[in-house]
């Protein structure tokens, strides 16, 4: 079985600061990490994805999230957000070895002000 | 051209009636799900389908029946509607189980 812990529910920042988005993943196998992007009324789209390999990922629109094995987190972070970054952005993980059940977390509402 | 796309966008519909939406992937994907978003922006799986077999039927009612003509479709069905149908239903593809998925755009269903 497979969790994902999205510790912040709403995070408000003001234009031009940087953001941190947490993201925490229990699964007892390897696992592929994602992180989403949903804007109002809108389907969600990848950000950026973690397989293997490099453990810093670079994603769309400035994000970046590291995957860090040892304390079983993927946190996403951009270092100066804009307006139009509002919006809710969903941490996902599925096991790397067949068992892919894509597990989502509850997502982070990410807020934006001038 | 749309990856993934659904219709009807919108539904509004009364308690008891039946109703389908549908799902199509230009993408070449072998797998197709079902999520509900309810308004609390939770995202709940309800089906996946790899090549037109059903792989993943969580827990949902029966009253939920998903069609997979073949693997480029995959429809959901629902009878006899219930108030506590009423949210969003995104349908999603990815290439095997476990990958990136590609998001439709949303069926926002209100049931009155």
């Amino acid at each position: 079985a497979q969790s994902v812990t999205q510790l912040d529910s709403q995070v408000p920042v003001f234009e031009e600061a940087p953001v941190e988005l947490r993201c925490n993943y229990s699964s007892s196998v390897s696992v592929y990490l994602f992180w989403y992007v949903q804007y109002p009324n809108q389907g969600l789209q990848l950000l950026l994805k973690y397989l293997s390999g490099s453990t810093l990922v670079k994603g769309i629109n400035g994000f970046e999230a590291e995957f860090n094995k040892s304390q079983t987190s993927f946190h996403l972070r951009k270092p100066s957000v804009h307006i139009s970054d509002t919006a809710e952005y969903f941490c996902a993980v599925s096991g790397s070895g067949g068992s892919y059940i894509p597990t989502f977390g509850r997502g982070t509402s990410l807020i934006v002000h001038p | 051209d749309t990856a993934v796309s659904q219709t009807p966008k919108y539904l509004v519909t009364q308690m008891g009636n039946d109703k389908s939406i549908k799902c199509e992937q230009n993408l070449g994907h072998d797998t197709m799900y079902w999520y509900k978003q309810d308004s609390k922006k939770f995202l709940k799986i309800m089906f996946s389908y790899n090549n037109k077999e059903l792989i993943i039927n969580e827990t949902v009612p029966n009253r939920f029946s998903p069609k997979s003509p073949d693997k480029a479709h995959l429809n959901l069905h629902i009878n006899s509607l219930e108030l506590g149908d009423s949210a969003v239903y995104f349908c999603a593809s990815s290439q095997g189980g476990g990958g990136e998925q590609y998001f439709g755009p949303g069926t926002r269903l209100t049931v009155t």
